[in-house]
């Protein structure tokens, strides 16, 4: 069984950047493929891309293309998202997600909330 | 971009049983995922691959997927069952998830 750990809630300011943190357990990430979703207040699931092990640049969905961006530590487990500019559309909950063994998602990390206000 | 739609929302009595629909072009071609997520808490997965369980998951959540629908079935269901169900499919090498479907028990 995979754990994925999220790094705590985050209160920014528009045009601040922020990277926040998913941490696995051993080998998690050589062998599971790593995902983020963004559910934006009240709203529902939108797949922000995708991480695979055996590649070296996540995949985006059109709408998070250019707009973040994923990444991967293997040696510690660890994936990262990052935004260089918030804005405050980017206020949301965003979860990890990891699976591999079947096309569909087996492991969610508890959620980072992003809040970004002025 | 492909896009999975769902009803807003579905309404069932406890002990009957409840249909959510996901709707994409050529979805039976695909394999669809459904996922639980009660208030406040992460998704979870409940049926994968169109009709299989996880682990853990009630015999009474079953899953289709034919043409451009899959459907999720709800059977005796429980005041437990309370949430919203999205199912997920694969376009390409990305994820898509559906709108949503909120169900209540009444």
């Amino acid at each position: 069984e995979v754990q994925l750990v999220q790094s705590g809630a985050e209160v920014k300011k528009p045009g601040e950047s922020l990277k926040i943190s998913c941490k696995g357990s051993e080998n998690s990430f050589t062998t599971h493929w790593i995902a983020w979703v963004r559910q934006m207040p009240g709203k529902g699931l939108e797949w922000m891309g995708i991480k695979y092990p055996a590649e070296s640049r996540a995949r985006y969905s059109p709408s998070f293309q250019g707009q973040v961006t994923m990444s991967a530590d293997k040696s510690i487990n660890t994936a990262y998202l990052q935004w260089t500019s918030l804005k405050a559309s980017d206020t949301a909950m965003y979860f990890c997600a990891a699976g591999g063994s079947h096309p569909g998602i087996d492991y969610w990390g508890q959620g980072t909330l992003v809040t970004v206000s002025s | 971009s492909y896009v999975l739609t769902q009803p807003p929302s579905v309404a069932v009595s406890p002990g009957q049983t409840a249909s959510i629909s996901c709707s994409g072009e050529k979805l039976g071609e695909k394999y669809a995922c459904w996922y639980q997520q009660r208030p406040g808490q992460s998704p979870i997965l409940i049926i994968y691959q169109d009709d299989q369980r996880p682990s853990g998951i009630p015999e009474r959540f079953s899953g289709s997927n034919s043409g451009n629908t899959a459907t999720l079935t709800i059977s005796e269901t429980q005041t437990m069952d309370e949430a919203t169900y999205y199912c997920q499919a694969w376009d390409s090498t990305t994820g898509v998830f559906g709108t949503g479907t909120e169900v209540t028990v009444l």
